[in-house]
Order: structure tokens, then C-alpha cells, then sequence
């Protein structure tokens, strides 16, 4: 069955500190597609990133890096320097392309907060 | 941007009582999600539209219904509304065919509190 794992519920930091989510996933498809969502306070989630299955290429966008690792089924996220701007609840989320439709199941998500 | 805008921030509703959550994206796309969130629970799928007038089930449909009368408008309704149906709402929108392969736009959702 499909499966999202967000083992950490909350974290809190002190700003500037680096700190990474780890999320680990569970899925029988060889292609799936992987993803990474912000909820800051105001509510409205916003995309952060989408991996495929088949790349497995760390990604890097200014202090925000991605480690997908298909050998431990994780794709951990890492703020570097964090600001109190990046105060959020992070979501992972995992979606199959196998069957009629797929699907795409959510972690129950990390909620960080940086203290100035 | 995409916008995908939610007709109502906070609503109380009342026991029994027939409610409608709109939600309207201004981007063309093909599909549309409601999810639910609440605490400890995370982002639960309740219906997704792929088309104007079809609707297909999520994770959790007992108690909603659907409606997509137009392309860029989908429509939550609680049939009759129950406390347990208390909870922050979710639309989202999403371009194209891969259902759930691109990435979501997001309203800022309806925090919703049944008595």
C-alpha cells in the first residue's frame, strides 16, 4: 500500500541554524512521482518541488536543498540558514501513475518553527 | 499565477443545515480537488473532477457531494451538515491529463465549525 511517513511532527530552531524534514515513502510502483508543500500560517499550501522515480539527482534552490535516495525510500529536505519566514507546516506527498488514475497521498506533515 | 480562490474564509454552519463551499480557478484547468485537513490527520482527499460534470470518489466521500457545472467552478456541498464534519477545506486545481502527477494550486481554504 502507498504511504507517506513524516516521523517528525514538530521542530523548532533557532534562526539561521540549518535543519532538514526527512520524509520516507512506501510504494510497489516503479514510477511515482514525489513532492514537497509549504502551509504557512496564512493557509494556502503552495509546490515546492516534484521528483520523478527515475531521477535521482539532488536538487538545490537558493537555501532549500532535496536528497531523494531510492534506496531508503526517503526524500529529505533541508533549509539551510533558516529564517523565520520559513515558519510552515511541511507536507510530503506520493503519487503513483500506476492504474486507472493514480493517486497522490499526503504525510501528515512537519510543522517548523524558526525563533528569531 | 494561477489563483484558485475559495468563496469563504470562516463559516458556522448549524447542525442539519445544507452547505455549499464554491471554489473557482482562473487558470483553465481540467482538474479539480477538495481535500479536508485536520489535525494530526494531514490533507484527506474527499472528490477530484477531471472534467466539467464528472466527479470521481476520494479517500472519504461519505457525507459530500460535488458539483462542476463549469470548467473553472467546483462546488463542495455537505448534504447535512454534522459536527464531525468540522474541519479546514481545501480546493485545488491542477493543469492537464496525469491526474495526480502535477503539482496542485492551492485556495487558502474554509475553516468550516458545524454546532
Amino acid at each position: 500500500a502507498q504511504k507517506v511517513t513524516q516521523a517528525q511532527t514538530e521542530i523548532s530552531v533557532v534562526e539561521k541554524e540549518d535543519v532538514t524534514l526527512d520524509c520516507v515513502y512506501e510504494t510497489r510502483d516503479t514510477t511515482y512521482y514525489l513532492f514537497w508543500y509549504k502551509q504557512p500560517p496564512s493557509g494556502e499550501l503552495v509546490f515546492l518541488i516534484r521528483r520523478n522515480s527515475f531521477d535521482e539527482q539532488n536538487e538545490i534552490s537558493g537555501r532549500y536543498s532535496w536528497n531523494f535516495q531510492k534506496s531508503t525510500s526517503s526524500f529529505n529536505f533541508t533549509i539551510t540558514a533558516s529564517q523565520v519566514v520559513d515558519s510552515a507546516v511541511y507536507f510530503c506527498a506520493l503519487s503513483e501513475v500506476g492504474g486507472s488514475q493514480g493517486n497522490l497521498i499526503f504525510g501528515k506533515g512537519t510543522k517548523l518553527s524558526v525563533k528569531p | 499565477d494561477v489563483k484558485v480562490t475559495q468563496s469563504s474564509r470562516y463559516l458556522v454552519k448549524r447542525t442539519g443545515e445544507k452547505v455549499f463551499l464554491e471554489c473557482v480557478q482562473d487558470m483553465d484547468h481540467e482538474n479539480m480537488f477538495w481535500y479536508r485537513q485536520d489535525p494530526g490527520l494531514g490533507l484527506r482527499l474527499i472528490y477530484f473532477s477531471y472534467d466539467v460534470k464528472m466527479k470521481e470518489k476520494g479517500d472519504i466521500p461519505e457525507g459530500y457531494s460535488v458539483s462542476r457545472e463549469k470548467k473553472e467552478r467546483f462546488s463542495l456541498i455537505l448534504e447535512s451538515a454534522s459536527t464531525n464534519q468540522t474541519s479546514m477545506y481545501l480546493c485545488a486545481s491542477s493543469p492537464g491529463q496525469g491526474l495526480f502527477r502535477a503539482p496542485l494550486h492551492f485556495g487558502n481554504g474554509t475553516r468550516l465549525t458545524v454546532t
